[in-house]
């Protein structure tokens, strides 16, 4: 079956830098993506990674090594307003575009 | 519209009894998922709709539930004879079908079974 992994919580001090890491076994790989979720509110893309390598996107940057099935987001600059949960989700098939999600890190800021 | 769009935002129905679940997808995406989210859970998926047919359907976790899509835009999902194991966030999403790397979400639909 299709499994992803990632931690369930994660807690950090406004202005560091965290690391949400994702393993993931699928019987396809189309590539690895990242949610923010807020309590309450809709999932939102953060990034996407195909190929191996790191993307960067402002304060975020998202990591993916197809060969050890893993990927990381990389959140900098940690404010108080990214405290929310984050999913990552892998695309397993080509004729399949829906993703199947992580449960999902929820990271705290703490001042 | 500008966004997903999905109604009821939150619904509380009696055990036993049907609910349909709407979603209004961003002008001009031709794909439509749904998924579902429990409490402190992931999203697990539902069904895709490309157009107005559903190439996966494989998500649906009973024949209770069934969606449909008319006019490649609005799609209902219906849940009958509703179980409190059904009570979730029913999440809608949306992409323009080619090349797709993001998906974008609505709101969701709390539904409460009691």
């Amino acid at each position: 079956g299709q499994s992803l992994e990632q931690p369930s919580e994660v807690t950090a001090v406004e202005g560091a830098i965290v690391q949400i890491n994702c393993t993931y076994q699928t019987s396809g790989f189309y590539g690895l993506s990242w949610y923010q979720q807020h309590d309450g509110g809709a999932p939102t893309f953060l990034s996407y990674n195909a190929l191996d390598g790191l993307e960067e996107t402002g304060r975020f940057s998202s990591f993916l090594s197809r060969s050890d099935s893993y990927g990381y987001l990389l959140l900098q600059e940690l404010q108080m307003k990214d405290s929310a949960s984050y999913f990552c989700a892998v695309r397993d098939h080509a004729g399949r575009r829906a993703l199947t999600f992580g449960s999902g890190t929820r990271l705290q800021v703490q001042p | 519209g500008a966004g997903v769009s999905q109604s009821p935002s939150n619904k509380v129905t009696e055990k036993g009894k049907d609910v349909e679940l709407r979603c209004d997808p961003i002008s001009g995406h031709t794909a439509l998922y749904w998924y579902r989210q429990s409490l402190g859970q992931g999203l697990e998926f539902l069904i895709y709709f490309q157009g107005n047919s559903a190439p996966d359907k494989s998500g649906l976790p009973s024949d209770r539930f069934s969606a449909e899509r008319t006019g490649g835009s609005v799609s209902t999902l219906t849940i009958q004879r509703t179980q409190q194991e059904d009570s979730a966030v029913y999440l809608c999403a949306s992409s323009p079908g080619v090349g797709d790397t993001e998906a974008f979400f609505g709101q969701g639909t709390r539904l409460t079974v009691v």
